[in-house]
């Protein structure tokens, strides 16, 4: 299961404050992507990157930036904007036009 | 726009039954199609995948099979056991490097 890590495993913030998610790969894959996963549902792309600073707005980037500033590296800022934050982030990465992407063990935020 | 529609949403079986598994694309450039699997509370896991050039692929008692024509492509495992039960992804690959997902298919498989 190594290869692409994601800290911490949980998170607890209060509301208002931004966080950042953390998410790092060594399989010199090019392309990287944030998932939210909430209860029931499917897996939603909420940015991707596929080349060091450069990235694109997946289907629900409102309230979340994110960062390319290092091949191995693509963190995730939920800001104090996101309306309902809580919720499991899966950090993925994938060799690009090769498509099989890898999954990070994910970090469950709690904001109350 | 791109839409990857998946049933059924929940699905029990008995050990040892086949379990199948459907999804619908609407993307006609789509050329990639991969199953994840997800264990409760793990990350998802890439159980088998298939491209556009082919109609069928296995691995063991998993097996894809893809219809272009109507845009539709399944699931199947056979001889279920209970390590089985998880939720299944399918996905669907165009031409952006991203995948679209479906909603998922809770797989329960009763000893």
């Amino acid at each position: 299961d190594g290869g692409i890590t994601q800290s911490p495993k949980y998170l607890f913030r209060k509301e208002g404050q931004n966080v950042t998610l953390s998410c790092e790969q060594n399989l010199n894959h090019d392309a990287m992507y944030w998932y939210r996963q909430d209860p029931g549902q499917g897996l939603r792309l909420i940015y991707y990157s596929q080349i060091v600073n450069d990235f694109q707005k997946g289907d629900i980037a409102e309230g979340y930036s994110v960062s390319r500033e290092k091949k191995e590296s693509f963190p995730l800022t939920v800001t104090s904007a996101q309306k309902n934050p809580t919720a499991f982030y899966l950090c993925a990465s994938s060799i690009v036009r090769n498509y099989e992407q890898y999954f990070g063990p994910g970090t469950r935020l709690t904001v109350t | 726009g791109e839409n990857v529609e998946q049933h059924p949403s929940t699905l029990s079986v008995q050990e040892g039954d086949s379990a199948v598994i459907k999804c619908t694309y609407s993307d006609s450039a789509s050329n990639y199609f991969p199953w994840y699997k997800q264990e409760l509370g793990k990350r998802p896991q890439l159980i088998i995948d298939i491209r556009s050039n082919v109609g069928e692929k296995k691995d063991q008692r998993i097996a894809v099979t893809l219809n272009k024509t109507a845009k539709h492509f399944s699931l199947h495992i056979t001889e279920t056991q209970p390590e089985d039960s998880a939720v299944y992804f399918c996905a669907d690959g165009g031409a952006t490097n991203k995948l679209i997902f479906g909603t998922g298919t809770l797989l329960a498989v009763q000893p």
